[in-house]
């Protein structure tokens, strides 16, 4: 069955420093694999996805993830966090139709 | 329209009625979702369609939940006799019919159940 995991429900970084979040999946066939964000009081958008090709990918904001087939994880990065970036991160896999969200990762940046 | 357009933004009712939400998806859009997210917590899947296919209704918490689309426009989600556990956002997503392709989210309906 698909699933998605985010082991780090909190996360808190200084602004400047670097970040990176964890998604492990589980899914038998190919992944479609995609990062979104939520800030607070808004729906989610889309910051980058993989399908095939490069296993990483770059996305808005200055966020990149890397895709590896042998750990099973989708894990977002960007080299320096800004204030901005404060706000639930979600990570989920996409077959033909179900589309799986894992439980999310709220970042909180220090000034 | 550009986006997913979700309304009413905010609902807020007494326990014991019913509600309806509404979902238009991007136009052309074949799939369209709908999910629960509580306060503090993950997006829970609640019901997908896809085209004239049947719905997939795994996700409804009970038969309190029902959601209807029109081919391949509009969406509602009714809520009858709410509780107060029915207080969420409930955000509604489409996409393309392909699978690679991403899933676009409206803003959301807060429902508040008093």
């Amino acid at each position: 069955a698909q699933s998605v995991t985010q082991p780090d429900i909190h996360i808190t970084v200084s602004e400047g420093a670097s970040l990176e979040l964890r998604c492990n999946y589980s899914y038998g066939a190919t992944p479609y694999l995609f990062w979104y964000v939520q800030s607070p009081g808004q729906g989610l958008q889309l910051l980058l996805k993989y399908f095939s090709g490069d296993t990483l990918v770059q996305g808005i904001k200055g966020f990149e993830a890397e895709f590896k087939r042998s750990q099973s994880s989708f894990n977002l990065r960007k080299p320096s966090v800004h204030w901005s970036d404060a706000a639930e991160y979600f990570c989920a896999v996409a077959g033909t139709y179900k589309y799986i969200f894992g439980t999310g990762t709220r970042l909180k940046v220090l000034a | 329209g550009a986006g997913v357009s979700q309304s009413p933004s905010n609902k807020v009712t007494e326990k014991g009625k019913d509600v309806e939400l509404r979902c238009d998806p991007i136009s052309g859009h074949t799939a369209l979702y709908w999910y629960r997210q509580r306060l503090g917590q993950g997006l829970e899947f609640l019901i997908y369609f896809q085209g004239n296919s049947a719905p997939d209704k795994s996700g409804l918490p009970s038969d309190r939940f029902s959601a209807e689309r029109t081919g391949e426009s509009v969406s509602t989600l009714t809520i009858q006799r709410t509780q107060q556990e029915d207080s969420a956002v409930y955000l509604c997503a489409s996409r393309w019919r392909q699978s690679n392709t991403e899933a676009f989210f409206g803003q959301g309906t807060r429902l508040t159940v008093v």
